[in-house]
């Protein structure tokens, strides 16, 4: 089956410091999206990376992907407390058109 | 992009029960999805609704438990029956074109069993 791991499974920093969230597939991705997921809320489409190599920025969020299209990693900035939800990769699956999602990340940001 | 209206945003339920989640478009799309989501926990894909014949289930998840309906481009249901506290979760509609094209999602569904 195709999956998306994410690490780290949560992240707590202080308010100022940079952070990096992975996702990995076992499998090359046709594209891969970044959603943020406040607590007990629905879900914020960051970016979606499709070419190999490619990386794109938000504010104070980067996100790239690799050459093989098969792991991207996103970047925080000088991170602050509103930075802080769920952030959850996805793909849609190489042989269909369902989407499915990485396993998240939690991130706290401590003021 | 596509505006989802999902009904209930919350509901509180008895166990055996069963609640009939609602997903309106505000325009036609090929794809229709539903999501759940269990506490803490990542989105989990339960079917794809399609329109006109009966809804494609993943694996772990079936029709007599999650009947699902799609009687046009812009709408679908999805039913959890005989709730048990082990379904309270979020439950999620989505849409989307496929490759390349953003999944949109709805607000959600709270669903508690109590």
């Amino acid at each position: 089956s195709q999956e998306l791991e994410q690490s780290p499974q949560s992240l707590i920093v202080q308010e100022g410091k940079n952070l990096t969230i992975n996702c990995t597939s076992s499998k090359t991705l046709y594209g891969l999206y970044w959603y943020k997921q406040k607590y007990g809320e629905g879900l914020i489409f960051l970016m979606m990376l499709q070419k190999g190599g490619e990386e794109k920025s938000h504010e104070k969020i980067t996100a790239k992907l690799d050459e093989k299209k098969q792991q991207s990693s996103l970047h925080i900035t000088a991170s602050q407390p509103s930075h802080a939800g769920i952030y959850l990769c996805g793909a849609h699956r190489n042989t269909g058109n369902q989407f499915y999602f990485g396993t998240g990340t939690s991130l706290t940001v401590i003021p | 992009s596509a505006v989802i209206s999902q009904k209930p945003s919350r509901d509180i339920c008895q166990r055996g029960t069963s609640l009939t989640i609602q997903c309106q478009v505000d325009s036609q799309v090929t794809m229709m999805f539903w999501y759940r989501q269990q506490p803490g926990q990542s989105l989990t894909l339960i079917a794809t609704a399609n329109q006109g014949s009966e809804a494609t289930y993943e694996s772990g998840f079936v029709i007599d438990k999650f009947p699902i309906s799609r009687p046009n481009l812009t709408f679908s249901t999805l039913t959890v029956s005989n709730m048990s506290p082990e379904d309270s979760s979020i439950y999620l509609c989505s849409v989307g074109e496929g490759p390349g094209a953003e999944a949109f999602f709805g607000q959600g569904t709270r669903l508690t069993v109590v």
